[in-house]
């Protein structure tokens, strides 16, 4: 089993919808917990943490569940903008962090 | 501010020949990672360095690739012999040793192709 799996979709919405992403995680040690973003032929970029009590930036809210070990991030009000993959990652300490695949999302005018 | 210097951007080779990427992180910065992303197996750690230390080699697919970090500006990564299974974008990433544990700072990536 893979320690960070994500479905890879694609999920393709038109703008305005609300979508969310779920990942789950295998180590029950891990400590920390992102959301990234990836462009198309980019490097990933930090989108948000994720916090114990959840947290929302904007249209963006992440919200972690240790007892059945997954994260989500859901998306309010979807822009063409935010077309791109979201990477979740886990981390076992400071610096072992590990990617899930990625979720592809586009959104559509 | 300079982010992370990556280079080449883009090479293709041939297999067999010894290829070499190399990496300069941001400036302060006190961890530097190797990455290596396919469309079969997402974003693989391969390395990682703290104060220019190798911390954990485990992710190095075999004794092919190998890594340095002379100093705290420079890391490099090579391949040799190079195979086509090699063929992936490789992303150096670097961190400050304060701050937010998971915000990393990637490079463009240097996209590699053997043939």
């Amino acid at each position: 089993r893979k320690e960070v799996e994500q479905d890879p979709g694609p999920f393709n919405v038109p703008e305005g919808a609300t979508v969310a992403f779920n990942c789950t995680y295998s180590n029950s040690a891990s400590q920390s917990f992102f959301w990234y973003r990836q462009d198309c032929r980019k490097e990933p970029k930090l989108l948000m943490s994720v916090y114990s009590s959840g947290n929302e930036d904007g249209r963006f809210t992440a919200q972690l569940n240790r007892a059945s070990q997954y994260i989500s991030l859901l998306i309010r009000d979807s822009k063409l903008s935010d077309s791109a993959t979201y990477l979740c990652v886990v981390t076992k300490g400071t610096n072992d962090m590990r990617f899930g695949a990625g979720t592809r999302l586009t959104v559509k005018p | 501010d300079a982010g992370v210097i990556q280079s080449p951007r883009h090479e293709v080779t041939e297999m067999g020949q010894e290829v070499t990427l190399r990496c300069k992180p941001i400036s302060g910065h006190n961890s530097l990672f190797w990455y290596r992303q396919t469309m079969m197996r997402g974003l693989e750690l391969l390395i990682y360095f703290n104060n220019n230390v190798p911390i954990d080699d485990s992710g190095m697919p075999e004794d092919r690739f190998s890594a340095k970090m002379p100093n705290a500006s420079f890391s490099t990564l090579k391949i040799q012999p190079s195979e086509p299974r090699d063929s992936a974008v490789y992303f150096c990433a670097s961190r400050p040793g304060t701050g937010e544990a998971g915000e990393l700072f990637f490079g463009e990536g240097s996209r590699l192709t053997v043939l």
